[in-house]
């Protein structure tokens, strides 16, 4: 199974951008990369996945290299309320998918 | 709105039960899952099914079985609960049998077990 490598954590001044980097150096030509995030004592929720192009929704945008060896979440305005545990997961294709200990965001005022 | 539900929020046991995690999902999804979480180590898979009676380990199957008879539920089962099993499980669902489809989790139940 691909394995992802995350900065352990990153400060991110309020209403900046927040770049969150992931590596997955061994990824395969048919997985995905997926970003959830988790909450303090809540469940982790989906935020956005790719293959191979960048992709935007109402949350983020998610930027994948061309080799796709590696990802970038973008926060492109951050809040408090964006303080929380990131983690980017590469989901294979027999579904057994595997969280890592992900970025612990702090978005300070 | 799509809902993985977990049945106990907080639960304590003692050494020795035997312990039932029960999670529910009304999407219809082929996939659920279990994990555990605790500080510093990230959410660990504890077992995963991609169908009714099917099962497969995850990363970190000793000391836990699972069970599902029906589409919507899948069991988490401790059959002696140890100490070293205290922590927050979490269930989680998904749609397809390929490498896509957003998880789905529920809100977690966190057992103690003294």
């Amino acid at each position: 199974d691909a394995k992802t490598t995350q900065p352990t954590s990153m400060d991110c001044a309020e209403g900046r951008a927040a770049n969150l980097p992931c590596n997955h150096s061994t990824i395969s030509g048919n997985e995905y990369v997926y970003w959830y995030r988790q909450i303090h004592s809540q469940g982790p929720q989906y935020i956005i996945h790719g293959l191979k192009n960048n992709e935007t929704n109402e949350m983020a945008s998610l930027i994948i290299t061309e080799d796709r060896k590696s990802s970038t979440l973008i926060l492109p305005h951050a809040t408090l309320r964006d303080t929380a545990v990131y983690y980017c997961i590469v989901r294979p294709l027999y579904q057994k998918v595997t969280f890592g200990t992900g970025t612990k965001l702090q978005v300070i005022p | 709105d799509v809902k993985v539900t977990q049945s106990s929020r907080y639960l304590v046991k003692r050494t020795g039960e035997k312990v039932f995690l029960e999670c529910v999902q009304d999407m219809d999804h082929e996939n659920m899952f279990w994990y555990r979480q605790d500080p510093g180590l990230g959410l660990r898979l504890i077992y995963f099914s991609y169908d009714v009676k099917m099962k497969e380990k995850g990363d970190i199957p000793e000391g836990y079985s699972v069970s599902r008879e029906k589409k919507e539920r899948f069991s988490l089962i401790l059959e002696s609960a140890s100490t070293n099993q205290t922590s927050m499980y979490l269930c989680a669902s998904s749609q397809g049998t390929v490498n896509t489809g957003e998880l789905f989790f529920g809100e977690g139940s966190r057992l103690t077990v003294l």
